[in-house]
């Protein structure tokens, strides 16, 4: 099986700009998360989706949003870049809504903002 | 924020030695799970232990799980030069579906 695969996998964009990052789970797992990892905050949650549908949601202001397709592919959107989203940005997949399994990383996208 | 601690925050070893890598969280937690990274790469998922489980083994890989310290440890007997890496735990909290909480990891470098 494929792994996790993210696009792109690098990124420049400049502060005020938007932008979307994709993510495509394994085939067959329906749950996608998303992280940031910055050297100063470490690695932090965003959001889950599953069937679509966003079931948790980290501490993260309005800019950051996401949403699932029905193939269960995610993408993620920042609008109004700010030098401090430079990050990598990890998504994960899962193959169920439980907690019981492990959740799979792609190799990020890394995401600069001048 | 994140949950947990991890310590140390590095470690430096020979190869052949044996590397300990612990990591407390603070919340009740439903599993815990370790992954690696190597430089600012994805993360490689390691071992999963449920909060059932009190210690489980992979290879050269052994974790413990004492949820009544809140704490776990990842051992890495043998250790290789291609082990050098971060090295980080993640739990998933009741109730909190699958988003992870990391700790803040430990930097593993060992030397040939």
């Amino acid at each position: 099986k494929a792994g996790v695969t993210q696009t792109p996998r690098y990124l420049i964009k400049t502060r005020g700009q938007q932008v979307t990052l994709s993510c495509s789970p394994i085939s067959g797992h329906r749950s996608v998360s998303w992280y940031q990892q910055t050297p100063g905050q470490g690695l932090q949650f965003l959001f889950e989706y599953f069937s679509e549908t966003q079931r948790n949601k980290g501490n993260f202001p309005g800019r950051f949003s996401g949403r699932q397709f029905s193939n269960s592919r995610s993408e993620m959107n920042v609008s109004t870049l700010e030098l401090g989203d430079s990050a990598l940005y990890l998504c994960a997949s899962s193959q169920n809504p439980g907690q019981q399994y492990e959740q799979y990383f792609g190799p990020g996208t890394r995401l600069t903002v001048t | 924020s994140q949950q947990g601690e991890e310590d140390p925050q590095a470690l430096s070893i020979q190869e052949g030695e044996n590397a300990t890598m612990n990591c407390s969280y603070k919340t009740s937690i439903n599993n815990l799970q370790w992954y690696r990274q190597n430089s600012g790469r994805g993360l490689v998922h390691l071992i999963l232990i449920r909060s059932n489980e009190r210690e489980k083994h992979s290879g050269r890989l052994r974790v413990t799980l004492d949820t009544s310290k809140k704490s776990s440890s990842l051992l890495i007997t043998a250790s290789r030069a291609a082990d050098t890496a971060s090295y980080f735990c993640a739990t998933t909290a009741s109730g909190g579906y699958n988003k992870l909480i990391f700790g803040a990891g430990t930097r593993l470098a060992v030397h040939p």
